[in-house]
């Protein structure tokens, strides 16, 4: 029971290249994350997709797009990378929360971008 | 103003110290709320959900003050193992499940 996994662990970018995150997760969980964290301000919800079929915009969704190509895997993708998207990339999951927001979040290990 | 406001520290305890974290939130009508440790360079991991009357997990308590809106985390006894950044965390008011992070309070324990 692998978690949530995400590939690649570290990417290095020059600005205007496009690159496509992976995350995928084996708990059967309905809703997957992903946030962006950078220094002083905390983590913040890029995309979010409440069960498959479903993707919805979150606190900065500009300059990304999501896929959640299945109930597994759910991908964020950069289409033109600027150095303000140099962050770490975190994808999460959870079991529906049932509206009272009691579920754990599980995350994958990160993605470590440098946008150049 | 932040949704969910942290000291960042760092708090710099010995082993053996009673520490204390406080995080303060805006939204009154916010439903839930947790504490995530954050390892260096490592994923967020949920340490404790935080009920209304209180909660205690071992040598780890959570308090939360609606009138106040602002929720707490009491550290005992401190191991060299806590050293981490510690994620104040609320559940947004939508139906969007949609979690609200503080950018942390970091804490070293020291020898």
């Amino acid at each position: 029971n692998a978690g949530v996994t995400q590939t690649p662990k570290f990417q290095v970018l020059k600005t205007g290249q496009s690159m496509t995150l992976q995350c995928a997760q084996d708990m059967n969980h309905n809703s997957m994350y992903w946030y962006r964290q950078d220094p002083g301000m905390g983590l913040r919800l890029i995309y979010y997709s409440a069960s498959e079929g479903t993707t919805d915009k979150g606190e900065v969704p500009n300059g990304y797009n999501v896929s959640r190509l299945n109930k597994r895997e759910f991908s964020l993708r950069l289409e033109s990378a600027a150095p303000s998207q140099t962050s770490v990339y975190f994808c999460a999951s959870s079991v529906v929360g049932g509206g009272q927001g009691q579920e754990t979040q599980y995350f994958g290990p990160g993605t470590r971008l440098l946008v150049l | 103003r932040k949704e969910v406001e942290q000291d960042p520290g760092p708090f710099n305890v010995p082993e053996g110290a009673t520490v204390a974290f406080n995080c303060t939130y805006s939204n009154s009508a916010s439903q839930s709320f947790f504490w995530y440790r954050q390892d260096c360079r490592k994923e967020p991991k949920l340490l404790m959900s935080v009920y209304s009357s209180g909660n205690e997990d071992g040598r780890f308590t959570a308090q939360l003050n609606r009138a106040s809106q602002y929720i707490s985390l009491l550290i005992r006894d401190s191991k060299l193992s806590d050293s981490a950044t510690y994620l104040c965390v609320v559940y947004g008011m939508d139906s969007s499940y949609k979690l609200i992070f503080g950018s942390g309070t970091r804490l070293l324990v020291r020898p």
